[in-house]
């Protein structure tokens, strides 16, 4: 199946720093997503960029499907941004039913006062 | 509009004895979707539920089994509970078929003792 690597794993911040998340995938995708997981586990949709560029307040993201790879920048960095990143990615099979969305293991993300 | 709900939020077993757990999907989301995220383990996909059929699982045992009723919710049962399968069990729901952006509960811890 696809393989999908998140970095870095671990990223510590001060408060108001910029940060540059990347998601590598093993092969043509038609979904791309990105999810922030909270305290409580929740997963919270970020962007959902099978290719192209997207923005969002201080997130954006960008995935270049020919290069098999997806970014997410986050800008002025805040407390509250804590927590897991989780990119995954689907990749189907024409006429087929094998859906899947495959998680990256994440990146957790600290930002301190 | 209500997002994906879950319950119950926590839920205490004993090894041997049998766990349900019911998501409700966003609604006009014909699809749903159930996840284990074990401790070290990330995000794991078990089971696509469309239009009330099965169409894919992921690599779980037998012991793991849901359904999807007429109105789209759906139930996760996990029988003959083992204590590994304490985890937080994600449910998603999408617009149905291959495509689109999935969007989670907040979870239900199930804890295995």
């Amino acid at each position: 199946g696809i393989q999908v690597e998140q970095s870095p794993p671990d990223l510590i911040l001060q408060e108001g720093a910029n940060s540059t998340l990347r998601c590598n995938f093993s092969d043509s995708v038609n979904n791309l997503q990105w999810f922030h997981q909270n305290p409580w586990g929740q997963l919270i949709n970020l962007f959902y960029i099978p290719s192209g560029t997207k923005q969002n307040g201080r997130l954006s993201a960008t995935t270049v499907a020919t290069e098999r790879y997806s970014l997410l920048y986050i800008s002025s960095s805040q407390t509250t941004d804590s927590g897991v990143y989780f990119c995954a990615v689907e990749r189907y099979l024409s006429g087929g039913s094998n859906y899947k969305l495959t998680f990256g293991k994440g990146t957790l993300l600290t930002v301190n006062p | 509009e209500a997002g994906v709900t879950q319950s119950p939020t926590h839920l205490i077993k004993t090894r041997g004895q049998q766990a349900t757990l019911r998501c409700s999907p966003i609604s006009g989301h014909t699809s749903v979707y159930w996840y284990q995220q074990a401790l070290g383990l990330g995000l794991q996909f078990l089971l696509w539920y469309d239009e009330g059929e099965e169409r894919n699982r992921g690599n779980f045992p037998p012991r793991f089994s849901g359904r999807q009723f007429p109105n789209y919710s759906s139930e996760l049962n996990v029988n003959a509970l083992e204590l590994e399968d304490s985890a937080l069990y994600l449910c998603a729901s999408s617009l149905g078929g291959y495509h689109g952006e999935l969007f989670f509960g907040e979870g239900s811890r199930l804890t295995v003792l």
